[in-house]
């Protein structure tokens, strides 16, 4: 089976940096994603791991260790719209298919 | 164009209509979805469409009805749903089946 792990809720305060984990368990492992989701609306591609190491986009970067099943989010320089929800999704391969899990996201609450 | 559009952006219906969620899309894509999200949970997947063929039905009832008329565009067809399908329906696409996804802003629906 599939298991994804993220904390629920974490709160950071403005101009900080946060770094938010995800651990999976699964039988294929494709690649990694994560996604932001504000409030009532889709989520936004942030980025794509597949190899082991750090992928850096401005002032996000996403982590990915495939031996140890686990990926983190860094988030630098803080901002109140970074308010959102960030979801991990692992893509497994299953029965000689690909699929996209989504993890149950963390909601991250921005202090001024 | 970069952009998946959903339409309506808010449905509200009774348990005995019929009605029809629209997704489109002018990116080339030739995976497209449909997930069900509530209230701070994650996405969850209920169809994919690769290359205009249903790939996955995530054992969703008969009263939703996917269709795929052609590469750009996706429907959803529902009857005779119950108040528990309220939800924030979600349209994706992708380059290829299980590859980044590119979210539409979504259907709120609510069902009386």
């Amino acid at each position: 089976g599939q298991n994804i792990d993220q904390p629920t809720e974490m709160t950071a305060t403005e101009g900080a940096i946060v770094q938010i984990n995800c651990t999976y368990q699964t039988s294929g492992f494709n690649g990694l994603f994560w996604y932001q989701q504000h409030a009532g609306e889709a989520p936004t591609f942030l980025s794509y791991n597949v190899l082991d190491g750090l992928e850096e986009k401005g002032r996000f970067s996403s982590f990915l260790s495939r031996s140890k099943g686990y990926s983190y989010l860094l988030l630098k320089e803080l901002q109140m719209k970074d308010s959102a929800s960030y979801l991990c999704a692992v893509r497994d391969l299953v029965n000689r298919d690909d699929k996209i899990i989504f993890g149950k996201g963390t909601r991250l609450h921005i202090l001024p | 164009d970069t952009e998946v559009t959903q339409t309506p952006k808010h449905l509200v219906m009774g348990m005995t209509n019929k009605k029809s969620l629209k997704c489109e899309q002018h990116m080339g894509h030739r995976a497209m979805y449909w997930y069900k999200q509530k209230a701070k949970k994650p996405p969850e997947l209920m169809f994919v469409y690769s290359y205009e063929k249903l790939s996955i039905n995530e054992s969703v009832p008969s009263r939703f009805s996917p269709e795929c008329p052609n590469s750009s565009l996706l429907n959803l067809h529902l009857h005779a749903l119950q108040p528990e399908d309220s939800a924030l329906y979600l349209c994706a696409s992708s380059q290829r089946d299980q590859e980044t996804q590119y979210f539409g802003p979504g259907t709120r629906l609510l069902v009386l």
